[in-house]
C-alpha cells in the first residue's frame, strides 16, 4: 500500500531536548516536505526536498533542521525544541511524474513543555 | 508567487442541501490546483485536482470542482452533502519543484 509513515504519532517534550521526527514513503517520490498546521495560520512549508542530498528552506524554517540522505526519509530534526515548536506536523510526498498530487502522512502532535 | 484565498472560513449547510466552498487563486502560469479534506484527528485526504486537463474536475464522495480561468476560481461543490461531509477543507496550489500552496482552510459544517 502507497503510504506516508510518521513517527510518533504524539510526543511531548521539554524545552531544548533535542528530537527527531521520522518521515519515510515507498512510492519513491523525488520530493518530499514538512508541514506545520497551526489554529488559524492553516498549513505552512518548514523545508521541502526535490530529491535526495536537494533541501531547501520552506515559509517556516527556524529552529529546524531536515536531511535527505535516503530518497524514501525525510526526518525533522528539532535541536532545541521550545514552546512556540508546539504544533500538528505532517510530512508529504509527491512525484512530478507521476502525480503531482502530495501524499501526507497522518501527522505528528508534539507539545514542548 | 501563487497564492490561494478560500473566501469562507466557516460554511453551514443543512444535510441534503448542496455545498459550496470557495476558492481564488493567482498564478503566472497554468496552475496545479487540489482540494484536500481533513477530518477531525485525521491526515489530509486528497478529493481531487486539477493539472490543465478537464476543466470540470470529478472527485471522490460525489464531489466536483470547475476551473475557471476567467474569474482565477477553483471552486468545490457538491449536490446534496451528508454529516460525514463535516470537515474542514484546503485548496491547495502547486508551485515549481512541487511546492504545496495552501489557502487558509474552510471548515463545513452539516446540520441535520
Amino acid at each position: 500500500e502507497a503510504q506516508v509513515t510518521q513517527n510518533p504519532r504524539y510526543l511531548i517534550t521539554v524545552t531544548g531536548k533535542k528530537l527527531t521526527v521520522t518521515c519515510s514513503q515507498n512510492m519513491n517520490h523525488e520530493y518530499m516536505s514538512w508541514y506545520r498546521q497551526d489554529p488559524g495560520l492553516g498549513l505552512r512549508q518548514i523545508y521541502y526536498s526535490m530529491n535526495v542530498e536537494v533541501t531547501d528552506k520552506g515559509d517556516v524554517p527556524e529552529g529546524y533542521k531536515v536531511s535527505r540522505k535516503e530518497k524514501r526519509n525525510f526526518p525533522l530534526i528539532l535541536e532545541s525544541p521550545s514552546p512556540n515548536q508546539t504544533s500538528l506536523y505532517f510530512c508529504a510526498s509527491s512525484s512530478r511524474m507521476e502525480g503531482p498530487e502530495a501524499f501526507f502522512g497522518q501527522g505528528t502532535r508534539l507539545t514542548v513543555v | 508567487a501563487q497564492s490561494v484565498t478560500q473566501l469562507d472560513s466557516h460554511v453551514s449547510v443543512s444535510e441534503g442541501t448542496p455545498v459550496l466552498l470557495r476558492c481564488n487563486y493567482s498564478s503566472s502560469y497554468s496552475p496545479s490546483l487540489f482540494w484536500y479534506v481533513q477530518h477531525p484527528n485525521k491526515g489530509l485526504q486528497l478529493l481531487l485536482k486539477y493539472t490543465s486537463a478537464a476543466t470540470l474536475v470529478k472527485g471522490i464522495n460525489g464531489f466536483e470542482a470547475e476551473f475557471k480561468k476567467s474569474e482565477t476560481s477553483f471552486h468545490l461543490t457538491k449536490p446534496s452533502a451528508h454529516m460525514s461531509d463535516a470537515a474542514e477543507y484546503f485548496c491547495v496550489g502547486m508551485e515549481y519543484g512541487n511546492k504545496l500552496v495552501f489557502g487558509a482552510g474552510t471548515i463545513l459544517r452539516v446540520k441535520s
